[in-house]
């Protein structure tokens, strides 16, 4: 399996505009996680997903926050309106129900907003 | 509420030194505890995951204990080589139900030098 897929892996933007993150779980995991990663916060999670339904939103900063699972092989996390504080990594992760805690992690997208 | 510590921040060692990371979390009550490695760059790796009834799993050179009375967890790195060199995180699932949210320690950067 190739693993978890994201994209894009560097994103440099400005203040204002709209930006789309994107994943791909690896096949058959039916959790799917995004993390937020900073210097100073460490790893947040922002959201979770369960066979594509959104489970936990708690994390996610502020309504200029949403993300999607349309199905089980997609996801995205939209920022609009970005700000220069939403820089940081952002990390998808999947994982199976039976391995509680166990999770693949993508490499990343790094986000700049200027 | 669930707290995770990792102490030292930083650590530097000769290769070959034999080395221990340290993670401690406030409350016992966890479902598991899970090391992960990140790489520069990079997204995580797990590389164990200890049940609460467990008390250690090894993997080569790398064997982490749980001792959940005391709220710590220990990862062992035996031999060290430059390879070694990375930041290690551990994070904890809270013993709640079908919780999925790991807490997260903010990690230990590991220099092995040659």
């Amino acid at each position: 399996d190739a693993g978890v897929i994201q994209s894009p892996r560097h994103e440099v933007t400005e203040m204002g505009q709209e930006v789309t993150l994107r994943c791909k779980p690896i096949s058959g995991h039916d959790y799917l996680f995004w993390y937020r990663q900073t210097m100073m916060r460490g790893l947040e999670l922002l959201i979770y997903f369960n066979n594509n339904v959104p489970i936990d939103d708690s994390g996610m900063p502020e309504d200029r926050f949403s993300a999607k699972m349309p199905n089980a092989s997609f996801s995205t996390l939209k920022i609009q309106p970005s700000e220069p504080r939403d820089s940081a990594v952002y990390f998808c992760a999947s994982s199976l129900a039976r391995l509680a805690g166990e999770l693949f992690f993508g490499e990343g997208s790094r986000l700049t907003v200027l | 509420k669930q707290e995770v510590t990792q102490i030292p921040a930083a650590l530097s060692v000769p290769e070959g030194e034999n080395l221990v990371l340290n993670c401690s979390f406030t409350d016992s009550a966890i479902y598991n505890l899970q090391w992960f490695r990140q790489d520069p760059g990079k997204g995580l790796t797990s590389l164990l995951l200890i049940q609460s009834s467990q008390r250690e799993q090894t993997s080569g050179r790398l064997n982490a204990s749980l001792d959940k009375s005391s709220g710590r967890s220990t990862l062992y790195i035996a031999a060290s080589q430059p390879g070694d060199s990375a930041t290690y995180l551990c994070a904890v699932i809270p013993n709640a139900g079908n919780n999925r949210k790991l807490i997260w320690g903010l990690g230990t950067s590991l220099a092995v030098n040659p």
